[in-house]
């Protein structure tokens, strides 16, 4: 089955840029999404398609996929960006094609 | 306005059963794929089990293949997950997730709040 490697945890102070990457094989031949969870909330989609932006989701959040890497980018960083976030992919040659990263704990300093 | 509320969890002995529901308002559930998606105490998320819109399509993860049954019931707007001999692994969070396109991609674009399941021996 496919997997997705992310780092278990960033750090960023406020206002400065987090990158949140999302390693697969080839992932660049595939299509990320990217979820936003906090304690005790459903996840909240952030990017979709590798770096479109669903509407209500502040131009801060955007998003790249290339090679075996893909990156979850937040702008301006804030407090209320603190979170756990996941990437996804459809993979049609695992037994159960959707597939999350591991997650990775933003924190802002 | 679209609402997928999970019912159905609790506390269960180890080797025990449980049925979740995940009631669809504001939207046709016949139209779309549904997933029942866990998160384990301290850990990420996990796609249990996905659904497809006529019920004809099914996946489930291998941690739950033979035990779990999912299933829907489009004229009541409902979708279940039959949870049979129950894993300590199994305590988490369940969240029932429609599966909806944006400009021709397929994502999660509506979450429940979830329910707990805890199993205990």
């Amino acid at each position: 089955s496919y997997v997705l490697t992310q780092p278990p945890s960033v750090s960023v102070a406020p206002r400065q840029t987090a990158r949140i990457t999302c390693g697969g094989d080839n992932i660049g031949g595939q299509t990320v999404h990217w979820y936003q969870k906090k304690p005790g909330q459903a996840p909240v989609l952030v990017v979709y398609d590798n770096s479109d932006r669903p509407s209500g989701i502040p131009e801060r959040f955007s998003g790249s996929n290339s090679g075996n890497t893909a990156t979850l980018t937040i702008s301006r960083v804030e407090a209320g960006d603190e979170a756990d976030y996941y990437c996804q992919v459809w993979d049609s040659s695992s037994d159960h094609p959707w597939v999350f990263g591991g997650g990775t704990k933003l924190t802002v300093l | 306005e679209v609402q997928l509320v999970e019912s159905g969890g609790g506390l269960e002995q180890r080797g025990g059963s449980l049925r979740l529901s995940c009631a669809a308002s504001g939207f046709t559930l016949s139209s779309y794929n549904m997933n029942w998606v866990r998160q384990a105490p301290g850990k990420g998320l996990e796609c249990v089990s996905y659904i497809s819109s006529g019920g004809n399509t099914i996946y489930y993860a291998d941690s739950v293949k033979g035990r779990f049954t999912i299933s829907r019931d489009n004229a009541k707007n409902s979708l279940y997950l039959q949870m049979n001999s129950l894993r300590d692994e199994d305590t988490a969070i369940y969240y029932c997730a429609r599966e909806g396109m944006l400009r021709g991609v397929w994502v999660f674009d509506y979450w429940g709040q979830g329910t707990r399941v805890t199993v205990s021996s």
